[in-house]
Order: C-alpha cells, then structure tokens, then sequence
C-alpha cells in the first residue's frame, strides 16, 4: 500500500535484549516522526529526522534509545538493554515537510518487555 | 515546556446526543493546533489544523474552533462510527507535535 509500514507489528522480548523496531514511510516525504505510546496515554515524541538528519532528538528517554535514517527513506529504532518500562507502542510518522502538522500514522510495533 | 490538556478523559454519548471535547493548552507562540482521531489499534489520523484565534474548520458531523487558550472539537447528531479517541497536538517551535492525552468517545446506537 501508500501509507506508512512500520515492522515487527508485535514484538515480545526479555527484559536486557535488544530490539529494532522498523519504520517505512510514504514515498517522498522528507520528514519521519517516532513517537511512544503507552496503555491509555497521549503521543510521546522521541524523535524526528528531517531527510537523513535528526534535528530533535530531545525526546529519547536514555542513551539506550537510538534511532537512524538512510536514504531519506527507511528509519529503525533501536532499544538497547530493554526493560519493563519500555513497553508501549512504538508509532512513526512522516510527512511531506517538516513544518506541516499533518503527519500520516502508521499503525505502530507493540512491544512488550518481559 | 509546551503543555496540552484534554477533557473530559471519557465521554459515553447517546447517538444524536452532541457534545463538545476541550482541549486546553500552554505555549510560546503557537505555530498551528491540530486534530486526530485514532481508532483501537491504529495509528491516529488526521482532522484539522487550526492556525489562529477564531478559526473554525468542519467536516461531517465535527466542527473544530480556536480561541487563544483553547480549543473544541464539536460533535453533531453523532452516529456509532464516531467513537474513537480524538487527539488535540500543538506546534511551537521546532516541528515536533506536542499532544494531549485524548478524549475516549463511545457513541452507543
């Protein structure tokens, strides 16, 4: 399809593995979005990369996130060393500029940490 | 630190029964206040963008407006397939979007 594909769906994994989490957006937007979501709450940003580069990365919750982008394409979020608190869906987004608030959604990674 | 709050956290509406969702919010020099709608299990969606005081934008049976401290998003004569969580987000300086929590909204028939 068009719309942003994000991979694993579903992700369960043990307390100090790591994980990578994928995002693929629309094709030729230029700005990609990961945001956080936990059970009942609002959207968390974490992230955002305008081309390849990452202007904002204040919302990364410790050195154990960490998130890159190549091609202008593809993102991964890498969780280092999980724990329990890390467990939420992880959400991206992209759009066709970075000073548009219309961000397109895909349908998030669940993780869960065991 | 931009600050965006949503009430009320839940609303439980008979079909046809409006209603109006606030969303509330803190910021240095607003840049645009935007609507989503997410569904169980989906990403959110976008509505509107709002950009300044008095602004109204409509579509369907919602109905968003702006004041310079809040905002609405108002729900008309609202059938069963309006029930989902409607997300307020802010943007200010920067491109992030800052969000609210969400208000949970079931239309029962």
């Amino acid at each position: 399809g068009a719309g942003v594909s994000q991979s694993p769906s579903n992700k369960v994994t043990e307390k100090g593995k790591d994980v990578e989490l994928r995002c693929d957006p629309i094709s030729g937007h230029t700005a990609l979005y990961w945001y956080r979501q936990s059970l009942g709450q609002g959207l968390e940003f974490l992230i955002y990369f305008q081309g390849n580069s990452a202007p904002d990365k204040s919302g990364l919750p410790s050195d154990r996130f960490s998130a890159e982008r190549t091609g202008g394409s593809v993102s991964t979020l890498t969780i280092q060393r999980t724990q329990q608190e890390d467990s939420a869906v992880y959400l991206c987004a992209s759009s066709l500029e970075a000073n548009t608030g219309e961000l397109f959604f895909g349908e998030g990674s669940r993780l869960t940490v065991l | 630190e931009d600050q965006v709050t949503q009430s009320p956290e839940a609303l439980r509406l008979q079909e046809g029964e409006s209603s109006s969702l606030n969303c509330s919010y803190t910021v240095s020099g607003l840049r645009g206040l935007f609507w989503y709608r997410q569904d169980p299990g989906k990403g959110p969606e976008f509505l509107f963008t709002l950009y300044s005081a008095g602004e109204e934008k409509e579509k369907e049976r919602l109905k968003a407006t702006l004041t310079k401290k809040e905002s609405f998003l108002h729900i008309t004569a609202p059938k069963p397939e309006d029930s989902a969580t409607y997300l307020c987000a802010v943007r200010a300086a920067g491109n992030k979007l800052t969000f609210g929590g969400g208000t949970r909204v079931l239309v029962k028939p």
